[in-house]
């Protein structure tokens, strides 16, 4: 059965940082890539950032280019999301999603997802 | 970037009946590369429909994905009680994806 499991959201000032981890299990986790995508209170789904299996090709949304970064363990199964400088728009529930295949961009399985709440 | 446009934004129909949900994308999707997905209150969405009109894994028939180019419909045959829910299309393929807004289906 796969099975993400987000962690690591929290409430946060405007300017801080924050790293999500979620971890994968029930496939092969180097065969897929994986994302990330968030969900602000009582809104719609935005895309944030991509990995591939091999973890060799990455990409980003506009909105949170050069202040985000995504990686993975491929040995500990785990996927991140490094957070700085956040915004108050960041404001969200951050879930991890994996492809259907590798960077289709396709998501057949989602996390329970995380809170992140940027706030003074 | 491709804008997906979702119809309407609600939908009160009773269990039972027929539901159409529209998405309408900016530009032609040249690859049919549009899925849909459910989520409901609390939850992560689920993968319902891919490449317009294939259905995910364990999904059930009563749903069915059509369209082409710029114009895509979800169809919900006869809405069981827990179909009540909030509707995504999504336009994938490239990192270029979007979502529509949404289509809530409530009870009426």
């Amino acid at each position: 059965e796969v099975q993400l499991v987000e962690s690591g959201g929290a409430m946060v000032q405007p300017g801080g940082s924050l790293r999500l981890s979620c971890a994968a299990s029930g496939f092969s986790f180097t065969s897929y890539a994986m994302s990330w995508v968030r969900q602000a209170p009582g809104k719609g789904l935005e895309w944030v950032s991509a990995i591939s299996g091999s973890g060799r090709s990455t990409d980003y949304a506009a909105s949170v280019k050069g202040r985000f970064t995504i990686s993975r363990d491929n040995s500990k199964s785990t996927l991140y999301l490094q957070m700085n400088s956040l915004r108050a728009e960041d404001t969200a529930v951050y879930y991890c999603a994996k492809d259907l295949f590798d960077w289709y961009f396709l998501f057949d399985y989602w996390g329970q997802g995380t809170l992140v709440s940027v706030s003074s | 970037e491709i804008v997906l446009t979702q119809s309407p934004g609600t939908l009160s129909l009773s269990p039972g009946e027929r539901a159409t949900l529209s998405c309408r994308a900016s530009q032609t999707l040249t690859t049919t590369y549009l899925a849909w997905y459910q989520q409901k209150p609390g939850q992560a969405p689920r993968l319902l429909i891919y490449s317009a009109s294939s259905r995910a894994t364990g999904i059930p028939d009563r749903f069915s994905g059509s369209g082409s180019g710029t114009d895509f419909t979800l169809t919900i045959s006869r809405l069981e009680p827990e179909d009540f829910a909030v509707y995504y299309c999504q336009q994938y393929g490239s990192s270029r994806l979007t979502f529509g807004g949404g289509t809530k289906v409530e009870i009426k």
